[in-house]
């Protein structure tokens, strides 16, 4: 069964730092691209980050570029999100998701399967 | 505000058809990127419902259909029943931002 668990949200203070992780299985993971996505409470869905299977490539929203970094170890099957300078805006549920489809760099795959989410909770 | 615009709710009885729009620009539906739809019950995570303009996953049934023309997306959901009660969201890539983009969400409420 193909399986994304995101870990590592919790309580953090404005201006903090927090790293999330999302194991994956019952896949070859090195084989794809992967995905963060977030939401508020409340709102809909935002895009956050992109990176390609083998790490080379990475992508971000403007919101977050330059605070954060995905990163990922195909070795552990794990993707990272390094996320520093938090503002009270980052507040989500962040959701990690697998890039499927026939051509990454065509752009037109989608999110599929999502993780269950973690909440990132940024207040004083 | 969204690059893809859908509408913020839509409604209908059981048994009735649904359709839920979704507006993009040239830099993304115009420029022949797909679209893809997922479904979100609130409190679980979103769910892939149709992918690549009109095909639907196993397991996600016939009720579902999805259409794309020019710059405008819709997903259609025929005999409703009241487990399609749920959020609803397009997404696709956009060139001019160089990355993927969500539309707004549509709240689907089964009278």
């Amino acid at each position: 069964e193909v399986q994304l668990v995101e870990s590592g949200g919790g309580l953090v203070q404005p201006g903090g730092s927090l790293r999330l992780s999302c194991a994956a299985s019952g896949f070859t993971f090195r084989s794809h691209a992967m995905h963060w996505v977030r939401q508020a409470p409340g709102k809909g869905l935002e895009y956050v980050s992109t990176i390609s299977s083998n790490g080379g490539s990475t992508y971000y929203a403007n919101s977050v570029k330059g605070r954060f970094t995905i990163s990922r170890d195909n070795s552990k099957n794990t993707l990272y999100l390094q996320m520093g300078s938090l503002k009270t805006e980052d507040m989500a549920v962040y959701y990690c998701a697998r890039d499927t489809g026939s051509d990454f760099w065509s752009g037109s795959n989608w999110f599929d399967p999502w993780g269950q989410g973690t909440l990132v909770t940024v207040s004083s | 505000q969204s690059v893809l615009t859908q509408p913020p709710s839509v409604s209908g009885a059981p048994g009735q058809r649904v359709t839920i729009s979704c507006t993009g620009s040239s830099s993304n539906f115009g420029t022949a990127y797909d679209v893809h739809w997922y479904q979100q019950v609130p409190g679980t995570a979103p769910k892939l419902l149709i992918y690549g303009n009109n095909n639907r996953p196993s397991g996600i049934p016939e009720r579902f259909s999805g259409s794309k023309s020019g710059t405008s997306a819709s997903l259609a959901i025929t005999g409703l029943q009241a487990e399609d009660e749920a959020d609803y969201y397009c997404q696709s890539y956009d060139s001019s931002l160089s990355g993927w983009v969500f539309g707004g969400g549509t709240k689907l409420t089964v009278l």
